[in-house]
């Protein structure tokens, strides 16, 4: 199993592009979710899905949108990027619905918004 | 929203020397979890504590729940340059959302 994957691991953006963000998970977990990591700040949660079909926010999701067509890719697209955007951000899944199951995290995506 | 309290948000201690960090929330906790970060790198799932008053061990790390369920503390004994990280701890919100703490840096001197 390969297990979370993120692309791409490195991204330099300038000011109101878009793009998206690319998660895949092959354990065929139902929860994946999007943080973000910024110094100081711990990891902040964007938006998380449940299973397919079905997503909500979290506690920064402005700005961020997804889709959850199937169980295994949860994509972020950035609408219109700011300076304000750049961060690290992880996918995570994990076997059933969030809190109280581990959490198995992907390598990240270091973003830079100039 | 709920939020988590996390102390101390750095640590500097020599090797050989104990470590603690703390997690605090103002309301009762159904679980809480624990994770480390190495520099550079993802955050791992350490552990998960769920009753009241519950201590659980790894080798050098001692993980607590508080009986109140409100906080929670990781302790490594004797820490080592390979403790070198950071440490999350994570609550549930609500059945869905996982909400980490701000984290607990520590730097190991050999």
């Amino acid at each position: 199993n390969a297990g979370v994957t993120q692309t791409p691991k490195f991204q330099v953006l300038k000011t109101g592009q878009s793009m998206t963000l690319q998660c895949a998970q092959d354990m065929n977990h139902e929860y994946m979710s999007w943080y973000r990591q910024d110094p100081g700040m711990g990891l902040r949660l964007i938006h998380y899905s449940v299973g397919a079909g079905i997503t909500d926010q979290g506690e920064v999701p402005n700005g961020y949108n997804v889709s959850r067509s199937t169980t295994e890719d949860f994509p972020l697209r950035l609408l219109s990027a700011a300076p304000s955007q750049t961060s690290v951000y992880f996918c995570a899944s994990s076997y059933l619905v969030g809190q109280g199951h581990e959490q198995y995290f992907g390598p990240g995506t270091r973003l830079t918004v100039t | 929203g709920q939020q988590v309290m996390q102390i101390p948000q750095y640590q500097h201690v020599q090797e050989g020397e104990d470590f603690t960090t703390y997690c605090n929330s103002s309301t009762t906790l159904s679980n809480i979890q624990w994770y480390k970060q190495r520099p550079g790198g993802h955050p791992v799932f350490l552990i998960q504590l769920v009753k009241s008053g519950e201590v659980k061990k790894q080798k050098r790390l001692t993980f607590q729940f508080g009986e109140a369920k409100k906080n929670s503390s990781l302790h490594i004994t004797a820490t080592q340059t390979t403790d070198v990280g950071t440490y999350f701890c994570a609550i549930g919100a609500n059945t869905d959302k996982l909400i980490f703490g701000t984290g607990t840096r520590l730097q190991v001197f050999p």
